[in-house]
């Protein structure tokens, strides 16, 4: 089955404890995200990769850390995590973004996070 | 920077009515729209994706259109359902990557 995974699903941590959520995809997609959601502020981008070794901040990125050394994965990294990143944490994938006809985007269940 | 509104923040019907829900867009430089819905606490599930090219999609009882020179998507649902409700988003992609509007909170009461 197609599909993008996320884990760890619910995550409770402590403030400046490093932390990783990972995200897996399995339908060769060039591009993968990473958005946060907040009440009231919606769906913001994090990161995102348009191939593997390529990687470029989003709107939020302050506080994060994104590899993409394999093309299927794309970790999300919390080196010191604070209370205001408390969040639901989505994946997202995509076939292609740079052409013109570009692709749907899927995502994944969500993570999410509280930091105390 | 391309902004996405999306109006009502909520909307209450009753079943079976037709309803639609509105998505505008700032860039009209944009490579496709696409319609997501949202059940509380769980992922986006894409419901339909329109092209820049195309003015609409339809897929069931929903169908999805595009004017991409007054920077508008409207979101036709059929004969709602109770099963309908959920918050819907509507996303532009363009030169910069995927632009989210807050969302449509729907209610379809039975």
């Amino acid at each position: 089955e197609a599909q993008v995974t996320q884990n760890p699903r619910y995550l409770i941590t402590v403030t400046g404890k490093k932390l990783t959520v990972t995200c897996s995809q399995n339908m060769n997609h060039e591009y993968m995200s990473w958005y946060r959601q907040d009440p009231g502020l919606g769906l913001r981008q994090i990161y995102y990769s348009m191939n593997v070794e390529v990687t470029d901040k989003g709107d939020v990125p302050e506080g994060y850390k994104v590899s993409r050394k394999e093309k299927r994965n794309f970790p999300l990294i919390l080196e010191s995590p604070s209370p205001n990143q408390t969040s639901l944490y989505f994946c997202a994938s995509s076939l292609s973004i740079q052409s013109v006809s570009s692709y749907e985007q899927y995502f994944g269940p969500g993570t999410r996070l509280t930091v105390t | 920077k391309q902004e996405v509104t999306q109006i009502p923040a909520a909307l209450s019907v009753p079943e079976g009515e037709n309803l639609v829900l509105n998505c505008s867009f700032t860039d009209s430089a944009i490579y496709n729209l696409q319609w997501f819905r949202q059940d509380p606490g769980k992922g986006l599930t894409s419901l339909l994706l329109i092209q820049s090219s195309q003015r609409e999609q339809t897929s069931g009882r929903l169908n999805a259109s595009l004017d991409k020179s007054s920077g508008r998507s409207t979101l036709y649902i059929a004969a709602s359902q109770p099963g309908d409700s959920a918050t819907y988003l509507c996303a532009c992609s363009g030169n910069t990557p995927l632009v989210f509007g807050k969302g449509t909170r729907l209610s379809v009461i039975a």
